[in-house]
């Protein structure tokens, strides 16, 4: 069975410029995550998906991100446009609807801002 | 606002040797969770620990909560090499596991 991957793997941009990153779940699970791990600080929550809803999206740090989970079934993360606090490792993760709580984790997507 | 804090932040032990490794939280939570992370990596889960004196084991690994003192420990016995990692603990005070709030992670090196 495949697990959560992620795409890109390392993304290189300069501020102001635009950024795509891409989820691909684990098949079947509806809950979706994004969280992120800023140089040096937590892992911390950006939002979570139940199929194609946002279920909670209180840790987005502000409108120049957006994510959207297509059919229930993949999800992007933008960033536009993306400033140098931008950079860090974005982590996408899977569930499924009835869990104990164990998060499927993705290898990550490495952003850096110049 | 909930706080998971771990130390150390960085573990190095030598090969055969026994540590632990701690994990204090907050906020009133009964369900915490252990990951490990090779560089470059996925975390991978460890344990989930979902109640008050809860005690998982895996191999020279075990990992325990005790939510009174809103404290879990992961004890690393015997280590080896193969258990150099980055080890995170994290979490969930909503009761659905739908948002986790991470520690700062610990860095471990084994060395021979």
């Amino acid at each position: 069975e495949a697990g959560v991957t992620q795409f890109p793997s390392h993304s290189v941009i300069e501020k102001g410029q635009t950024v795509t990153l891409r989820c691909d779940p684990i098949s079947g699970h509806d809950n979706l995550y994004w969280y992120r791990r800023v140089m040096g600080k937590e892992i911390k929550f950006l939002l979570h998906f139940v199929k194609e809803s946002k279920q909670d999206e209180s840790g987005m740090p502000n409108n120049r991100f957006l994510a959207e989970r297509t059919g229930g079934t993949y999800s992007t993360l933008k960033v536009q446009p993306a400033e140098l606090e931008d950079s860090g490792v974005y982590f996408c993760a899977s569930s499924p609807r009835d869990t104990a709580g164990e998060l499927f984790f993705g290898e990550g997507s490495r952003l850096t801002v110049l | 606002e909930l706080k998971v804090e771990q130390n150390p932040l960085f573990l190095s032990m030598q090969e055969g040797k026994n540590y632990t490794i701690y994990c204090n939280y907050s906020t009133t939570s009964d369900r915490l969770y252990w990951y490990r992370q090779d560089p470059g990596k996925s975390l991978e889960s460890l344990f989930v620990l979902l109640s008050n004196g809860a005690v998982k084991q895996e191999g020279r690994l075990m990992a325990s909560l005790d939510t009174k003192a809103r404290l879990s420990t992961l004890h690393i016995t015997a280590a080896v090499h193969d258990l150099s990692a980055t080890y995170f603990c994290a979490v969930d005070a909503t009761g659905t596991a739908s948002k986790l709030t991470f520690g700062t992670g610990t860095r471990l090196q084994v060395t021979l």
